[in-house]
């Protein structure tokens, strides 16, 4: 069966400080990959995506950043973090042939104080 | 207009009622509606979807799909203190850009189930 990994699970920054948060799923391959922020009152709002190796698109402009440098691990890093960066960000996979339907990480919660 | 509208409650209901959910959308190129259940400080959990318009039941839960007055809606039955959760519908659509289906969230409606 498939697995997604987030880690941390919960982090504290102070602004201006570097983040990267790391995801990773087993147990399928080439999976579609994503990754989402969820802040208060405001929904899961979709940041990037990626269809496979070193391919990235971004949905949202921010000083956010993704990479995939490997088939199942997919990283979301930031220069310099911001308040406005806080909120729970969470990593989804889908398989690639067409299907819709998504399945999220536990989440890596981010407070920038 | 918001893409997808959820009324974020909270909705707070008795043990053993019968729970409705519902999201407007106005997209007209969403095909596919789901619904998702989040516990607190969890990430959201798939429970069902289905494709246009029509009903689909898995045990205590229905979703319903309306495309003509682009209306959904997720029933549960015989609610127990354990579906206390927030449910995030969501629709889809085929991002041809992305080569794969692109998800609009709703923000969600926080229900309590009390004992």
């Amino acid at each position: 069966s498939q697995t997604i990994h987030q880690w941390p699970a919960t982090l504290v920054q102070p602004v201006g400080s570097p983040l990267s948060l790391e995801c990773t799923v087993e147990g399928t391959s080439n999976p579609n990959l994503y990754w989402y922020r969820q802040a208060a009152g405001r929904g899961l709002q979709l940041l990037f995506y990626s269809v496979g190796i070193g391919q990235i698109s971004s949905e949202v402009p921010q000083n956010l950043s993704a990479s995939r440098p490997q088939d199942r691990q997919f990283i979301l890093s930031s220069k310099k973090l911001l308040l406005s960066d806080s909120g729970f960000y969470l990593c989804a996979w889908s398989v690639q042939s067409g299907t819709v339907e998504q399945y999220f990480g536990p989440g890596t919660r981010l407070t920038v104080t | 207009q918001k893409e997808v509208e959820q009324d974020p409650g909270p909705l707070s209901v008795p043990e053993g009622a019968i729970v409705s959910l519902n999201c407007t959308y106005s997209n007209s190129a969403f095909q596919y509606f789901m619904w998702y259940r989040q516990y607190s400080r969890k990430g959201p959990e798939l429970l069902m979807y289905t494709y246009s318009s029509g009903n689909k039941e898995d045990g205590r839960f229905t979703a319903q799909v309306d495309k003509s007055s682009k209306y959904i809606s997720l029933f549960i039955r015989d609610s127990q203190p354990s579906d206390s959760a927030t449910y995030l519908c969501a629709m889809s659509a085929f991002h041809s850009g992305a080569g794969s289906y692109q998800l609009t969230f709703g923000k969600g409606t926080k229900l309590s189930v009390i004992p």
